[in-house]
């Protein structure tokens, strides 16, 4: 049964910096792309960044590129989020993804998706 | 960037009936690329419909999506206490992928 399981949210001030992590159970993440996707408070979803399958490939939202770097530990079968630079407005839901099928560039439709970790971006 | 637009933004409907909700968007996309989620208060959104018609694991027949082009619309046949909720649709051909602003469908 595929899990993934978010962590690492929470309380950060502007400009400061937080790293999600995603433990993933039930398939081998270094294979398989993922994606990051959040959710402010009261608003609709939002595509953040993407990895490719064994390649590794990177995609960001234009919103986050440059601040934010997606990446992946095979070893302990976890995908993170490094954020940095943040902004009140990157106070959201973050939720990990996994497609049901992959299209490049972090493309896909969300097949499995993780319960969520809030991260709140406030002085 | 692809904008979808949901229509409407809520809809009030009694047990039994029937839902229609709209997805357009502001340039074609293949059918092959827009999906459907639900997602309730509290929870993560979960996969309906994949490639415009194609029902996920598991969601139940009631369920269905159809369209082309820019124009989408999902369909819940006979609404169930468990289908009130809100609704996004997404489109993921084109980069960055990008999902509409929600339908909620609430009970009347």
């Amino acid at each position: 049964e595929v899990q993934l399981l978010e962590s690492g949210g929470g309380l950060v001030q502007p400009g400061g910096s937080l790293r999600l992590s995603c433990a993933a159970s039930g398939f081998t993440l270094s294979s398989q792309a993922m994606s990051w996707v959040r959710q402010a408070p009261g608003k609709g979803l939002e595509w953040v960044s993407g990895i490719g399958g064994s390649g590794g490939n990177t995609y960001h939202a234009d919103s986050v590129k440059g601040r934010f770097t997606i990446s992946r530990d095979n070893s302990k079968n976890t995908l993170y989020l490094q954020m940095n630079s943040l902004r009140a407005e990157d106070t959201a839901v973050y939720y990990c993804a996994k497609p049901m099928s992959y299209y490049g560039s972090g493309k896909g439709c969300f097949e499995y998706w993780g319960q969520g970790t809030l991260v709140t971006v406030s002085s | 960037e692809i904008v979808l637009t949901q229509s409407p933004g809520t809809l009030s409907l009694s047990p039994g009936e029937r839902a229609t909700l709209s997805c357009r968007a502001s340039q074609s996309v293949s059918s092959t690329y827009l999906a459907w989620y639900q997602q309730k208060a509290g929870q993560a959104p979960r996969l309906l419909i994949y490639g415009a018609s194609s029902r996920a694991t598991g969601i139940p027949d009631r369920f269905s999506g159809s369209g082309s082009g820019t124009d989408f619309t999902l369909t819940i046949s006979r609404l169930e206490p468990e289908d009130f909720a809100v609704y996004y649709c997404q489109q993921y051909g084109s980069s960055p992928q990008t999902f509409g602003q929600g339908t909620k469908v609430e009970i009347k």
